[in-house]
């Protein structure tokens, strides 16, 4: 199976800081990178997603950087909150192309302390 | 809240015996896909449906199998449950099949295997 490695496996920023959150993927076909929030007891929630015709995308605090020559991608949060911790998770789509049948990376786990 | 329910939310079985979750779509709603998340890991896709038909699969074994409705309700069906089957058990409702349309995650079933 298609595989997205993320990296760190856990974070620890303090308040105002800048999180950063690296995924790298094999398959030169995926055409969708999203990435998903959880907090403890609930399901992933759609954070921000990137198509690879742009090399960053910007939603508040969240962008995201595309770099398609390297296969890789990453989340950055500026301005870290407390509530910003919880895991994150980057995906892709697990046929390739741009699909909602999603492939997870392992997720990092977000600690921004107060 | 994403409008998408799971039931039951924990569930406790022993080993060998069979188990039915149940998830119910965001209004208007056609397509349920369904993810394992073992403690600490990513989601992993299991399956989808799109219309009462089974539309793409993960690398999960037949004794995993699934169901649609007219309504766009779902089910997943566990036979045979072995411990490693433990995990939370995630449904996501999207409004259509291989789009990057967002899928929007129910809270997940706790099954525990002992």
């Amino acid at each position: 199976q298609q595989q997205v490695k993320q990296s760190p496996q856990s974070l620890i920023v303090q308040k105002g800081g800048i999180s950063i959150i690296n995924c790298a993927y094999e398959n030169t076909a995926f055409d969708y990178f999203p990435w998903y929030q959880q907090f403890p007891g609930k399901g992933p929630a759609l954070l921000i997603a990137i198509r690879p015709d742009v090399s960053e995308k910007k939603e508040g605090r969240f962008t995201i950087s595309f770099n398609k020559s390297a296969k890789q991608f990453s989340l950055h949060i500026m301005d870290s909150q407390p509530g910003d911790s919880a895991t994150y998770f980057c995906a892709a789509p697990i046929d390739g192309g741009a699909t909602n049948k999603l492939i997870f990376g392992t997720g990092t786990l977000l600690a921004v302390q107060p | 809240e994403t409008g998408v329910t799971q039931s039951p939310t924990h569930l406790i079985k022993t080993r060998g015996q069979q188990v039915t979750l149940r998830c119910s779509s965001q209004s208007g709603h056609n397509t349920v896909s369904w993810y394992q998340q073992a403690l600490g890991q990513g989601p992993q896709f299991i399956f989808q449906y799109y219309r009462e038909e089974e539309n793409g699969r993960g690398n999960f074994p037949p004794r995993f199998s699934g169901l649609q409705f007219p309504n766009y309700s779902s089910e997943l069906n566990v036979n045979a449950l072995e411990l490693d089957d433990s995990a939370l058990y995630l449904c996501a409702s999207s409004l259509a099949r291989d789009t990057v349309l967002e899928a929007f995650f129910g809270q997940g079933t706790r099954l525990t295997v002992v």
